[in-house]
């Protein structure tokens, strides 16, 4: 089974609108924690946000807001205020266990395309 | 701040050859990962490294071998190279006892013709 699932292949939004690109994910660890990383065409891979399985807010950071819903297993992106810069593309990941040396499991990634 | 440092940034080489990527990880940093992402794939985890230790192995081929050094810098060396091998190598290190939240480097662009 997909430990990370992202349906969206690819998603459209205009520039200053917010978008929200899904994520699922399955794990039957209790201690997990969940990523997004963003990939401009250059390659890299830069991270964004980050949420722990204990954490009882949402995390933010920026103009990134990251949507957890524990019972659904579902850790949506929220990027608000869309910018062309944001075109790229999107891999949500997770890491099992508590430790810092899990390795991540990345989702198949949802290419954002940003227009004026 | 100081990220991951991979080096080269891009290679090419030829079928049956061999390959050294290096990775430096963010200073203080202990444990560093390898990842190969083929186009239009998903990173896939490939090998970690804890305190100059294998800590997991994921994909690697038997043909691939790496090694986390003294200084916490990593090499992967891939030997008898393939067409397949063609990838984005990505190096990310992570501090243990942490939150486990790993950095990437910006990548090796692996060519093999």
């Amino acid at each position: 089974a997909q430990k990370i699932t992202q349906t969206q292949p690819g998603m459209f939004v205009q520039e200053k609108e917010a978008v929200t690109l899904d994520c699922t994910y399955d794990t039957s660890d209790p201690s997990y924690g969940l990523f997004w990383y963003k990939q401009p065409s250059s390659g890299e891979m830069i991270f964004l946000i980050y949420q722990g399985s204990y954490d009882q807010q949402n995390a933010t950071e920026g103009r990134y807001s990251l949507n957890f819903q524990k019972a659904r297993k579902s850790a949506n992106l929220v990027i608000s205020a869309s910018q062309l810069g944001d075109s790229a593309m999107y891999f949500c990941a997770m890491r099992e266990g508590d430790t810092g040396f899990q390795k991540l499991v990345f989702g198949t990634g949802t290419r954002l395309l940003v227009s004026p | 701040a100081a990220g991951v440092i991979q080096s080269p940034r891009h290679l090419i080489k030829e079928k049956r050859e061999t390959a050294t990527l290096k990775c430096y990880p963010i200073p203080r940093h202990d444990t560093v990962y390898w990842y190969q992402q083929g186009p239009g794939q998903d990173p896939q985890f490939l090998i970690s490294f804890y305190e100059k230790m294998q800590s997991d192995k994921g994909s690697i081929p038997d043909r691939f071998s790496a090694q986390q050094f003294s200084d916490y810098h990593s090499e992967l060396n891939m030997s008898s190279l393939e067409l397949g091998d063609s990838a984005l190598y990505f190096c990310a290190s992570s501090l243990e006892g942490g939150l486990g939240m790993a950095f990437f480097g910006q990548g090796t662009r692996l060519t093999v013709v």
